[in-house]
């Protein structure tokens, strides 16, 4: 199966700055990448998502970029504000294990006003 | 609206009793899922189910049994068998099973035991 990791596991920074959160995952078949925001007691929700023909996606303050060489994705947040403060899954997809998802352990970002 | 809706939001267990978790769609997806979340933790995948009448374990399916008789029904039962079931559970559709398509979240039910 899918190998999925996600680094940082915990994130602080104050308001306005940048964060960046890498997802490394090991089955190079893998052709979707999505990235979900878990708020306290709520489902994760997609907030982007990038395609393996696709090297950068962005978003107003949010983007994905993908380097499949090297078989890692990461999620970029600008100009960060408190609401932005939630848990990160990575879980890339459509490869080998077909329907059977790996999550990333999750990121669990503060951002300090 | 469309979504995911699961029931109850709460459910407690009492020890030697099966719970049934209920999830329905009306995203007319193909897929639903059932995760397992533990405090700090990731999504732990318990089964999925590609297509009506289908359904497949995924990384922690013992203790736990599911049914997929209607499109936009997915019910999981925590049996007796499942040990340590005190947890937060996350149902999830998909248009398709392939892995390649977002994946659509309840709000979950959280299970403990009395």
């Amino acid at each position: 199966g899918e190998n999925v990791e996600q680094h940082p596991s915990t994130l602080s920074v104050q308001e306005g700055d940048s964060a960046v959160i890498k997802c490394t995952y090991s089955d190079s078949a893998s052709n979707y990448f999505p990235w979900y925001k878990q708020e306290l007691g709520k489902g994760p929700q997609l907030i982007i998502d990038i395609r393996s023909n696709v090297g950068e996606k962005k978003d107003q303050r949010i983007a994905v970029t993908l380097n499949k060489t090297a078989k890692h994705f990461s999620l970029h947040i600008t100009e960060t504000q408190p609401e932005d403060s939630a848990v990160y899954f990575c879980a890339p997809g459509g490869g080998t294990s077909y329907g059977k998802l790996t999550f990333g352990q999750g990121t669990i970002l503060t951002v300090h006003p | 609206d469309g979504g995911i809706t699961q029931s109850p939001k709460y459910l407690f267990r009492k020890e030697g009793q099966n719970v049934t978790l209920s999830c329905e769609q009306n995203l007319n997806h193909d897929a639903m899922y059932w995760y397992r979340q533990d405090p700090g933790q990731g999504l732990r995948l318990i089964y999925y189910s590609q297509i009506v009448n289908d359904f497949q374990k995924g990384d922690i399916a013992e203790g736990y049994s599911v049914s997929r008789e209607k499109k936009e029904s997915f019910p999981l039962t925590v049996t007796s068998a499942q040990k340590n079931p005190t947890a937060f559970y996350l149902c999830a559709s998909s248009f398709n099973g392939g892995g390649d398509q977002p994946q659509h979240f309840g709000d979950g039910t959280r299970l403990s035991i009395l």
